[in-house]
């Protein structure tokens, strides 16, 4: 079966730097997305990778590695704002995505 | 960027009656859309894929004659949720792409559906 592994929840200080794992088996793989998502309200797109390495986007950070089905995404300079539910999603081999339950990200002052 | 834009954002009503949900998609064409369900502190499940001009696509275990979806035009998808209970309570959102299979998806701002 297909699944997507990410921690249910992590706490993080105000300021500082929190990295949330996410790892993966699917069938197939054509691009991994993370999405934010604040209580109550639909997803926002923040990364998409489908080759392997590092992407940067100002705070937030995504990594890649197909060989070890494994992604990260890496918040700094830690907001509170930056509260949320963060998805990962991989897309198979039929471009279909698959979900992970999310992981809620609670910040602390 | 690209607007997917989805109404009402909450309904209240009552047992046995019908909502219907609108999702739009403002500054592109969307030939197909998708439709999600989340309950509280769970992952998104999708729902089904909806598909301009010919029948929507229902995932395992979605009851298509009680999640009836139109997708009439490049711009708009509807979902009817028929005969709601309080089970259906839930929040609904709907998403396209703008962009080929492996474009990010843009959401809705949902729809909190809540049957009394």
């Amino acid at each position: 079966g297909q699944n997507i592994d990410q921690p249910t929840e992590m706490t993080a200080t105000e300021g500082a730097i929190v990295q949330i794992n996410c790892t993966y088996q699917t069938s197939g793989f054509n691009g991994l997305f993370w999405y934010q998502q604040h209580a109550g309200e639909a997803p926002t797109f923040l990364s998409y990778n489908v080759l392997d390495g590092l992407e940067e986007k100002g705070r937030f950070s995504s990594f890649l590695s197909r060989s070890k089905g494994y992604s990260y995404l890496l918040l700094k300079e830690l907001q509170m704002k930056d509260s949320a539910s963060y998805l990962c999603a991989v897309l198979d081999s039929n471009y279909q995505l698959i979900w992970g339950a999310g992981t809620k990200l609670i910040i602390k002052p | 960027g690209a607007v997917v834009s989805q109404h009402p954002s909450w309904v209240i009503c009552k047992s046995g009656t019908s909502v219907k949900i609108e999702c739009r998609s403002l500054d592109f064409q969307a030939t197909t859309m998708f439709w999600y369900r989340q309950f509280p502190k769970q992952s998104l499940m999708l729902m089904a894929t909806s598909n301009e001009g010919s029948k929507a696509t229902y995932e395992q275990g979605v009851e298509k004659d009680k999640f009836l979806i139109n997708h009439a035009s490049l711009t708009l998808s509807t979902l009817t949720v028929t005969s709601a209970h309080p089970e259906d309570s839930s929040f609904y959102i709907c998403s396209a792409r703008p962009g080929g299979e492996n474009s990010p998806l843009h959401f809705g701002n949902g729809t909190r559906l809540t049957v009394t």
